[in-house]
């Protein structure tokens, strides 16, 4: 168990630049999440995959957001066009498919737009 | 569908006990409790499902109403590793989960 990476750590791009972060999660969790967290709050989740399907997105979620899992291994998050809100840490979890299963988080990457 | 924890932040010496509250206005299915340290990930504390179980971890414990949808986290004689932001999450199903803001906890010598 070599637990969630998340690559990169950090990432400062200038308004209006794409950027895209990956995560890698524990191999045999089939399920893997993408949360934002800004300061001073709780995880918020954006969305939700079950392999290689994705079966929830938050309604939060701007069409700049989109989120892959292809073959239901490692995840990438693009955010086109960035904005300054999208300022925050991104975290990726995993988890067993078990009722409950805990999720296992990333140490994230965090995002600054300027 | 956020659940709303309290009290925000409490300080406590090292030995003294304190309690976190999490409540929800939706029926829930299970409820996590989630440390996070500054510049950590969150790290998995508990779970409990709904039938109103309590659990333990170390000195660490938990309790689930489930009519009432609150959970509440026990801190039993604090230690200094007991600092950080702990966070509760809500589930209406086996798979979504919701969080709170956070109780920041700082303990002290």
């Amino acid at each position: 168990d070599t637990g969630v990476s998340q690559d990169p750590r950090h990432k400062i791009t200038k308004r209006g630049q794409n950027v895209t972060f990956r995560c890698d999660p524990i191999s045999e969790h089939n399920r893997l999440y993408w949360y934002r967290q800004t300061l001073g709050q709780g995880p918020e989740f954006l969305t939700y995959f079950q392999n290689e399907a994705q079966l929830e997105k938050s309604r939060l979620l701007s069409d700049r957001f989109s989120a892959e899992r292809p073959k239901g291994s490692f995840s990438t998050l693009e955010i086109q066009r960035t904005e300054q809100g999208d300022s925050a840490m991104y975290l990726c979890a995993s988890s067993l498919s078990t009722g409950d299963s805990p999720l296992h988080f990333g140490n994230g990457t965090r995002l600054t737009v300027t | 569908q956020q659940p709303v924890q309290s009290p925000q932040a409490v300080i406590l010496r090292e030995g003294e006990d304190a309690v976190i509250n999490c409540s929800s206005s939706k029926a829930l299915y299970s409820v996590h409790w989630y440390r996070q340290k500054h510049g950590e990930a969150p790290v998995f504390l508990m779970i409990l499902l709904k039938g109103g179980e309590q659990k333990g971890h170390e000195k660490i414990s938990a309790s689930f109403n489930e009519k009432k949808q609150q959970s509440s986290l026990y801190l039993t004689a604090s230690q200094l590793s007991y600092s950080g932001t702990y966070f509760c999450g809500t589930s209406r199903n086996d798979y979504k989960l919701s969080f709170g803001a956070g109780t920041t906890v700082t303990v002290r010598a």
